[in-house]
């Protein structure tokens, strides 16, 4: 069964700041990962999806890599905004969605 | 990208009663899933909503508890029924549109059983 952890469990980086969150999987048979944001209380929000194929995606300030054979994914948020403070989680994909327990970010003004 | 309407997006509810949760797509899709979010927990799935036919639940979690409705490709609702405070979560409709493994969230019903 594919097991899904995220790195830290939460983090506090001061505005501006680049920052990467991890992600690890355990089977790398998956046909995609997709990032996702979650704010307190609400649903989640589609970040970025990159396919089994692909190496990374790219959204304004956000990239997201994708190693599937080390089963590994980050996300990369560059120049950091108290906006982004959120719980951002990973999920991979092979005939159902296997999510990661989230990183916690807080972004200090 | 799809656009997900849910309904309630919060109710507190006395132990006993049963509450029906809607998702509305504003298209056809070809997948629908009910997911349960436990108090600082990531999500689990709880079941399939199949168009026309029986809900595919996922390993402890039953129709009876959680009963689940398709009746066209844009709407599914789910049930939580006797509920308990152990019930009290969010609960979130995702679909992938058709052909695609992308998946899209409603914003969730926030759930407490008192």
């Amino acid at each position: 069964k594919q097991e899904v952890t995220q790195i830290p469990a939460a983090l506090s980086v001061p505005e501006g700041e680049n920052l990467v969150l991890n992600c690890s999987f355990t089977d790398s048979a998956i046909y995609n990962l997709q990032w996702f944001r979650q704010d307190p209380g609400k649903g989640l929000t589609s970040l970025l999806l990159i396919q089994s194929s692909q190496r990374e995606q790219t959204s304004g300030r956000l990239n997201a890599s994708l190693d599937k054979s080390s089963g590994r994914s980050t996300l990369y948020i560059a120049a950091s905004q108290p906006g982004d403070s959120a719980t951002y989680l990973c999920a991979t994909y092979f005939n159902k969605f296997y999510f990661g327990s989230g990183t916690k970010l807080n972004v200090k003004p | 990208s799809a656009v997900i309407s849910q309904k309630p997006s919060r109710d507190i509810c006395q132990r006993g009663t049963s509450l029906t949760i809607q998702c509305q797509v504003d298209s056809q899709v070809t997948m629908m899933f009910w997911y349960r979010q436990q108090p600082g927990q990531s999500l689990t799935l709880i079941a399939t909503a199949n168009q026309g036919s029986e809900a595919t639940y996922e390993s402890g979690f039953v129709i009876d508890k959680f009963p689940i409705s398709r009746p066209n490709l844009t709407f599914s609702t789910l049930t939580v029924s006797n509920m308990s405070p152990e019930d009290s979560s969010i609960y979130l409709c995702s679909v992938e549109e058709s052909g695609d493994t992308e998946a899209f969230f409603g914003q969730g019903t926030r759930l407490t059983v008192v």
